[in-house]
């Protein structure tokens, strides 16, 4: 059974500090995907990864496949990246299985 | 080119009712895959349709059925409504194979309240 772990189910930071978030999967998901869903409910696709390292912009994610581990980070955090933030698995199949997200706050 | 859309937005249903949701995909996308988000939680995979036809189903009832039509778009039914069934409904488009090349686009989703 393909399973998802987010942490810090809450993260609250001031503007500019560095921010990660944490997912653990298990054996047979072999690509991890990074959303984002803002309050209106709207989900948008940030990265998919299966093996290395992603950058776009401010934020990285990793992914660590011996260790079934991937971490978002947004460097020089402000409000307006102040969303849920969800670690997704995909695994033999076309579902994806969620984490139950992260919600992140920034304060000005 | 027009997203993922999704209609309603909103609504409010009594128990017993059947509720329909739409989905129109992004241009060029074939596979439609729907999902429950309950409140303070992750989406819950519902099914997937590509070419007209389910494809992968998760654990639900048979009380949600779907279908697609030939220009992609599709529906999701919901019948006999639970106070349970109350959550965000979300439709995400892609080309087949699309969690693995990560072409994936989500609608704003329906709210769906059962009273």
């Amino acid at each position: 059974k393909n399973e998802v772990e987010q942490s810090p189910q809450n993260l609250t930071a001031q503007e500019g500090e560095f921010i990660t978030i944490n997912c653990s999967y298990s054996v047979g998901i072999s690509a991890l995907h990074w959303l984002q869903q803002h309050p209106g409910g709207g989900i948008v696709s940030l990265f998919m990864l299966s093996s290395g390292k992603k950058k776009h912009g401010r934020l990285i994610a990793t992914i660590n496949i011996q260790e079934k581990h991937s971490s978002l980070h947004i460097t020089a955090s402000h409000p307006r990246d102040s969303a849920v933030y969800i670690c997704a698995g995909g695994g033999g199949s076309e579902k994806l299985v969620f984490g139950k997200g992260t919600k992140l706050t920034v304060n000005p | 080119d027009a997203g993922v859309t999704q209609s309603p937005t909103h609504l409010i249903k009594t128990r017993g009712q059947q509720v329909t949701l739409r989905c129109s995909p992004k241009s060029g996308h074939d596979t439609v895959s729907w999902y429950q988000q309950a409140l303070g939680q992750g989406p819950q995979f519902i099914f997937q349709y590509y070419e007209e036809e389910e494809r992968q189903r998760g654990n639900f009832p048979d009380r949600f059925s779907g279908h697609q039509f030939p220009n992609y778009s599709s529906e999701l039914n919901v019948n006999a409504l639970l106070l349970g069934d109350s959550a965000l409904y979300l439709c995400a488009s892609s080309r087949l194979a699309g969690v693995y090349t990560g072409e994936l686009f989500f609608g704003e989703g329906s709210r769906l309240t059962v009273l």
